[in-house]
């Protein structure tokens, strides 16, 4: 079965980092590019950026560039979303979600998501 | 940077309504949109894509419409299961956007 499996739920403090991941089965990984989505709390989805897990390229939205960092390790299918220093403001469900390869580049396949709650 | 509006915001239909959802987008964008369905809790999946291309296994009741900066999706008769936040979503050249999203609920 093609899916994207996420990363568990974290809870962290103002401040602090965190990696959470996004893995890929049953497809080639490296054929599709991967995305980042934000939705906090009651609110709708915001796109953040995406990459190409060939070769690492990304390109970010503008709200989000500088304020997380997106990567992947295509040895073990995985992608990356980091953050070096947490805010209060980043609480949200970040879902990643497989980019349809081909001339139309829909999310044809999403994560389950990973909560991140972040106190200050 | 693409500003997707939608509208309305929130929908109040009944089982066997038809129902239209408007999306516009702040620039011309051909065909390049799609169309997801979330319900709480849940994440996002995908209906519709290239404005009008059904995906694989969502039911023949959803349609999309529209080409440039005017789009639609239409629910032909609303079954109970479609109750549900939808989103539109461009995504011309490296980026994608979405609008803010249309509640829809029961009369």
């Amino acid at each position: 079965e093609v899916q994207v499996v996420q990363s568990g739920a974290e809870v962290k403090k103002s401040g602090e980092s965190l990696k959470i991941s996004c893995k890929g089965f049953g497809y080639s990984f490296t054929s599709h590019w991967i995305t980042w989505v934000r939705q906090m709390p009651g609110k709708g989805l915001e796109w953040m950026g995406r990459i190409d897990p060939e070769d690492s390229y990304t390109n970010y939205s503008p709200s989000f560039q500088g304020h997380v960092t997106m990567s992947v390790d295509k040895s073990i299918n995985t992608a990356y979303l980091q953050w070096s220093s947490l805010k209060a403001s980043d609480t949200a469900m970040y879902y990643c979600a497989r980019l349809r390869f081909g001339v139309h580049k829909p999310c044809d396949i999403w994560g389950q998501g990973t909560m991140v709650t972040v106190s200050s | 940077d693409f500003q997707m509006t939608q509208s309305p915001s929130t929908l109040s239909a009944s089982v066997g309504d038809r129902v239209t959802i408007t999306c516009r987008a702040s620039q011309t964008i051909s065909t390049w949109l799609a169309w997801y369905q979330q319900k709480p809790g849940k994440a996002p999946k995908l209906l519709i894509y290239a404005a009008s291309d059904l995906e694989s296994g969502v039911p023949s009741r959803f349609s999309g419409s529209g080409s440039g900066t005017e789009f639609t999706l239409t629910i032909s008769s609303l079954q109970p299961d479609d109750f549900a936040t939808y989103y539109c979503q461009q995504y011309n050249t490296y980026s994608w956007t979405f609008g803010q999203g249309t509640k829809v609920e029961v009369k």
